[in-house]
């Protein structure tokens, strides 16, 4: 089956730096790489996600890149904020949706004020 | 707006209890899931439907159970707990289309002594 690998595992970085996050996947099948933000006490939330026919996509300040030679995916926020401080999961879905996502451990990032 | 509830927020058990986990969402959807959820572990899947009274193994099926009578509920059951089994529960939900977002519950902390 699948298996992903996320590192790091705690990322500290001063307010208004950028943070990046990278996740390797083995199963080349896998075509979907949601990525989630836990903040604490509550569930995690789909924040950014992409397919594997496109290679970077953006949303304001958080933006993903997919290298599927490599199979490696990272996650970049920039002008990092404290409302940014969250546990962050990667996932990669190899199964057409119906088999669940696996997911990476987790990066807990914190900002620095 | 997406919602899946889970029945009980915290909830302490005895060792060799029969525990009921249930979860419930309201937008219909066809697949769900039961994540366990452990610091440095991520998110591991236990079990998964995708339809009414269909059920697969996930990742960790063993001491665990699921039951899907009816579409927009989907129960987890721990046999006879055991402390190893104390953990965070999440359950999830999305749409049999490839490539779509996992919507999740707010989770149950699980405690079993």
């Amino acid at each position: 089956g699948e298996n992903v690998e996320q590192h790091p595992s705690t990322l500290s970085v001063q307010e208004g730096d950028s943070a990046v996050i990278k996740c390797t996947y083995s199963d080349s099948a896998s075509n979907y790489f949601p990525w989630y933000k836990q903040e604490l006490g509550k569930r995690p939330q789909l924040i950014i996600d992409i397919r594997s026919n496109v290679g970077e996509k953006k949303d304001q300040r958080i933006a993903v890149t997919l290298n599927k030679t490599a199979k490696h995916f990272s996650l970049h926020i920039t002008e990092t904020q404290p409302e940014d401080s969250a546990v962050y999961f990667c996932a990669a879905d190899s199964g057409g949706g119906a088999d669940g996502l696996t997911f990476g451990k987790g990066t807990h990032l914190i900002i620095q004020p | 707006d997406v919602k899946v509830t889970q029945s009980s927020r915290y909830l302490v058990k005895r060792t060799g209890e029969k525990v009921f986990l249930e979860c419930v969402q309201d937008m219909d959807h066809e697949n769900m899931f039961w994540y366990r959820q452990d610091p440095g572990l991520g998110l591991r899947l236990i079990y998964f439907s995708y339809d009414v009274k269909m059920k697969e193994k996930g990742d960790i099926p063993e001491g665990y159970s699921v039951s899907r009578e009816k579409k927009e509920r989907f129960s987890l059951i721990l046999e006879s707990a055991s402390t190893n089994q104390t953990s965070m529960y999440l359950c999830a939900s999305s749409t049999p289309q490839e490539n779509t977002e996992a919507f999740f519950g707010q989770g149950t902390r699980l405690t079993v002594v």
